[in-house]
Order: structure tokens, then C-alpha cells, then sequence
């Protein structure tokens, strides 16, 4: 099983709606949670990171953590044509006296004009 | 620009000729990570210094990689004896230790021939 999940779409959606992205963890003592967004042949930016259950907003992207389920998402509201970039989920878990960063494969997101 | 720098961003190299790339982090981090990124592929953690300790290095990184970070800031990573296989983007991320919130420089992409 891998520890971080994502589909890896394309997800396509019309400009002006809601985009829903999802990711899933393995590691139940994970505590800390990233969304970076990467441009294709770009590097990764940091979008948003949350590390309680619940929801944390910052202009238009929403970050949904729930540990019980062990899932983190993202919402963008009124997506835009320029919100097309593969998104990547990001888990801290522990490993041995250090904290470890494991990412998923990336959620490639279309926005339709 | 006070972010993550990487140089050069662009190296092409004949198999078998040993190339190095240079990372600058935000300068008041003192965590820096080396990874490996190839299409349609998430992050591939390499290794990471706090200050000058290299703390944690991947066992799936080959011998002929190496990576320093002498002085606690600027940190350089060489790969001898490149072989085709080789060729990805290399991206930097500096964080706080306390936080670790990765932020990445552009990446350097190298092509192998």
C-alpha cells in the first residue's frame, strides 16, 4: 500500500466551478499536511498546509483534514483556467528520530474555459 | 529574491562525464533537502542536511551521488559517472527544522545523452 494516494486524474472542470482534490494517508500518527501545486516543468509551490482536523481557508482554496478517515483535500472555488497544474499531496510521518515528508504521485487538474 | 536558488537550471552532459549542481536556501533555514523528480512522478526524496549534517541520505541513491553542505548554507550535490538513467529535474527545498514547510527552488533539469 502506498502511503500517500492520489488519483491521478486528469480531472477536468468548467471554469468558474468548484474543484475537489483528494488524498489519502496510511500513517496514522502523521500531523502535518501539504498542498503544492506544480506547473508542468515547473518545481513544486507551496499552496497550503494544515495540521488540525477541519477545514483551513486562504482565498479561494479551502484544506479539509480529516485524521480519523486519514484523508486530506483541497478545494478551489471558482477555478480558473490558470488553476491548471498538477496538484501534489504531501504527508509528514514519522521516521525513526526524524520527520519525514512523503508525497503523492500528483492530481493533474484541467480548468475549461 | 530571497528564495531558494538553484544552479545551473539547465545542464545537458555526454554518459559517463560527472556533473555538479548548487543550491543557495532561504537564509534563515537550516534544513536542506536534495530530490529527484521524473514526469508524472512525485518528489523522490535524495537526502537532507541540518546545517552542515547530512542527517539522512536515501538507500536507494547510488554511490555515485554525493552532496555537501559545508558551511551550513549553500548546499552542492554531484553525480559521478552520469549515466542516462540520470536524467530528471533536481530540486532544493530549505525549511525550518521546527516547522518543516519545504520551499523549492526552480530545480536544475538535466538531460544525459
Amino acid at each position: 500500500q502506498k502511503e500517500v494516494e492520489q488519483n491521478s486524474g486528469p480531472l477536468s472542470v468548467p471554469e468558474g466551478a468548484i474543484a475537489s482534490l483528494n488524498c489519502t494517508y496510511s500513517d496514522r500518527g502523521s500531523q502535518s499536511f501539504f498542498w503544492y501545486r506544480q506547473y508542468s516543468g515547473k518545481s513544486p509551490e507551496l499552496i497550503m498546509f494544515i495540521y488540525s482536523n477541519g477545514d483551513k481557508e486562504d482565498g479561494r482554496f479551502t484544506a479539509q483534514l480529516n485524521k480519523a478517515s486519514q484523508y486530506v483535500s483541497l478545494l478551489i472555488r471558482d477555478s480558473q483556467p490558470s488553476d491548471s497544474a498538477t496538484y501534489l499531496c504531501a504527508v509528514t510521518i514519522n521516521a525513526g528520530n526524524n520527520r519525514k515528508l512523503i508525497w503523492g504521485l500528483g492530481t493533474s487538474l484541467a480548468v475549461n474555459p | 529574491d530571497t528564495g531558494v536558488s538553484q544552479d545551473p537550471r539547465h545542464k545537458i552532459t555526454k554518459r559517463g562525464q560527472n556533473v555538479t549542481f548548487r543550491c543557495d536556501p532561504i537564509s534563515e533555514h537550516n534544513r536542506l533537502y536534495w530530490y529527484r523528480q521524473t514526469l508524472g512522478q512525485g518528489p523522490e526524496f535524495l537526502t537532507y542536511f541540518q546545517n552542515e549534517a547530512q542527517l539522512e541520505k536515501s538507500r536507494l541513491l547510488s554511490d555515485r551521488f554525493s552532496a555537501e553542505r559545508p558551511k551550513g548554507s549553500f548546499s552542492t550535490l554531484e553525480i559521478q559517472r552520469t549515466e542516462q538513467g540520470d536524467s530528471a529535474m533536481y530540486l532544493c527545498a530549505s525549511s525550518l527544522a521546527l516547522r518543516n514547510i519545504q520551499y523549492f527552488g526552480a530545480g536544475t533539469r538535466l538531460s544525459v545523452l
